[in-house]
């Protein structure tokens, strides 16, 4: 099983609202990411996580607020946001977080209006 | 920064034609890896090539490397409709993944 699965697929939010994106593996993974990507541009790295401790934060404003609740979940917390953060979110997960391929989940649509 | 630069950016071909796509970095790796990713989906992973190798393969797919030239190339070979998507090279050296810019691939059947 070489999945990733994340939640909501798609998400339409205010800019005073509080959401969350859910991600999940069960692969065994040890590392886990969150890319953001926008229209016909490439995914950049906002976290990484490893052995569920945040190892990477790529200078992402603090509306944004990931957590790992244990080895399998990576949720991404939002508020406040604004309508430029608006994108597709990705999650992934790799073996460790070093050398390995990377498996990415469908992603989450955000919208913020 | 490691970020990769994809040649050429739109790539339209024949159904069973090859194609190719280049790929350039600016500093040193561990790895380049190639993903695939049809419309406002997620990203395929393709194939990882370590610094250390010069070629691999995997099914139609072939990976080229060359870290004196910071450079990669992969080829499609006999093209199919269903190749049509974006491929990213990404490398991975002291940070995690870094994706290039990407080629957009069209297949015409």
């Amino acid at each position: 099983d070489t999945e990733v699965t994340q939640t909501p697929k798609h998400l339409v939010m205010g800019m005073t609202n509080k959401k969350s994106l859910k991600c999940e593996q069960h692969m065994g993974h040890r590392a886990m990411y969150w890319y953001k990507q926008k229209a016909k541009k490439p995914p950049e790295l906002m976290f990484v996580y490893s052995y569920e401790k945040l190892s990477i934060n790529e200078s992402v404003p603090s509306r944004f607020s990931p957590e790992c609740p244990n080895s399998s979940l990576l949720n991404l917390h939002l508020h406040a946001l604004q309508p430029e953060d608006s994108a597709l979110y990705l999650c992934a997960s790799s073996q460790d977080d070093g050398g390995r391929e990377i498996y990415f989940g469908e992603g989450s649509w955000l919208t913020v209006v | 920064s490691q970020q990769g630069e994809e040649d050429p950016q739109a790539l339209s071909i024949q159904e069973g034609e090859n194609a190719t796509m280049n790929c350039s970095y600016k500093t040193s790796i561990n790895n380049l890896q190639w993903y695939r990713q049809n419309s406002g989906r997620g990203l395929v992973h393709l194939i990882l090539i370590r610094s250390n190798e010069r070629e691999k393969h995997s099914g139609r797919l072939r990976v080229t490397l060359d870290t004196s030239k910071k450079s990669s190339s992969l080829l499609i070979t006999a093209s199919r409709a269903a190749d049509t998507a974006s491929y990213f090279c990404a490398t991975e050296g002291n940070t995690p993944l870094v994706f290039g810019k990407g080629t957009r691939l069209s297949v015409i059947a």
